[in-house]
C-alpha cells in the first residue's frame, strides 16, 4: 500500500491560515487523497478529498501537487476548535480500512 | 439524524469477562466498520460488514466477534477480555456502491473507551 508521511505536530495562531503537508511519493495514478481529523476525545471526521485538482469545501481546501507526490490541507482561518489530529489517507479503488497513520497534531493558540 | 451512536461510553472489565459494544446508525448505510485505537496511534480495522448478514475480518480480528442482523446495528463482542484489548473502539458507517472505495466517506461514532484490568 502507498504510504503517507506527515509531521508529528504543528502549531498555529488563532485566525491565521494553516498549511498541513503530506508526502505520498509512492501514490498510484488512481489513489484518492483523503483527509480526516480527530478532535480530542471524539471519533474521526471527514474533511476533504481529491484526485488531481485542488478542492475546496466549507471546512478546508486541498492543494495537490502536479506530480501528486504531495498535498497540503489548508485551513484558511484557524480557530481553537480546529485543534485536532489531522490524518492524510490514500484510498485505493478497492479495500475497506481507512489506513490511519499517526497524523499531525495541530495546536492552535489564542 | 443522530448519525452513528455507540454505547457504552466507558467500561472497565476484569480479565476473562465478556461484553458487547453496541453500534447503531440511522443513515441507512450499507457498510459498517469497527476500529480500535491504542494510545497515540492511528485506528486499526477489526471487522467490517457490507450489508445485513455479511461480515468479514479486518486487520486485527483476534479476540472479537461481530454479527449484523439489521442494516442499523453492528455489535462487537469481546469474549474473554485481555489487557491487550484496552483501547478506544470506534464504529463507522458508509454508503458505497459495491467494491468501489476511492471516494467513500466513513462516518464515525464517538467511541467506547474500554479498560481491561
Amino acid at each position: 500500500d502507498a504510504k503517507t508521511t506527515q509531521p508529528n505536530s504543528m502549531e498555529s495562531n488563532e485566525e491565521e491560515p494553516v498549511h498541513l503537508p503530506c508526502n505520498h511519493s509512492t501514490i498510484s495514478g488512481t489513489d484518492y487523497i483523503h483527509w480526516y481529523r480527530q478532535l480530542p476525545s471524539q471519533g474521526p471526521e471527514y474533511v476533504i478529498h481529491g484526485l488531481t485538482s485542488n478542492v475546496n469545501n466549507r471546512m478546508a481546501s486541498l492543494a495537490i501537487a502536479e506530480d501528486r507526490k504531495s498535498s497540503t490541507l489548508i485551513l484558511h482561518r484557524a480557530t481553537l476548535r480546529d485543534a485536532a489530529v489531522y490524518y492524510c489517507i490514500l484510498r485505493e479503488n478497492l479495500g475497506y480500512a481507512l489506513n490511519f497513520g499517526k497524523g499531525t497534531s495541530l495546536l492552535v493558540t489564542p | 439524524n443522530a448519525g452513528v451512536t455507540q454505547t457504552p461510553k466507558f467500561r472497565i472489565l476484569k480479565i476473562g469477562q465478556s461484553m458487547t459494544l453496541q453500534c447503531t446508525q440511522d443513515m441507512n448505510h450499507n457498510y459498517m466498520y469497527w476500529y480500535r485505537q491504542d494510545p497515540g496511534m492511528g485506528l486499526k480495522l477489526i471487522y467490517y460488514s457490507v450489508g445485513a448478514g455479511i461480515t468479514d475480518k479486518g486487520e486485527v480480528p483476534n479476540g472479537y466477534n461481530v454479527s449484523r442482523s439489521t442494516t442499523e446495528d453492528f455489535p462487537l463482542r469481546l469474549e474473554l477480555a485481555a489487557p491487550s484489548q484496552t483501547s478506544v473502539y470506534f464504529c463507522a458507517s458508509s454508503s458505497r456502491q459495491g467494491a468501489i472505495s476511492y471516494q467513500e466517506t466513513q462516518y464515525f461514532g464517538p467511541g467506547t473507551r474500554l479498560l481491561v484490568l
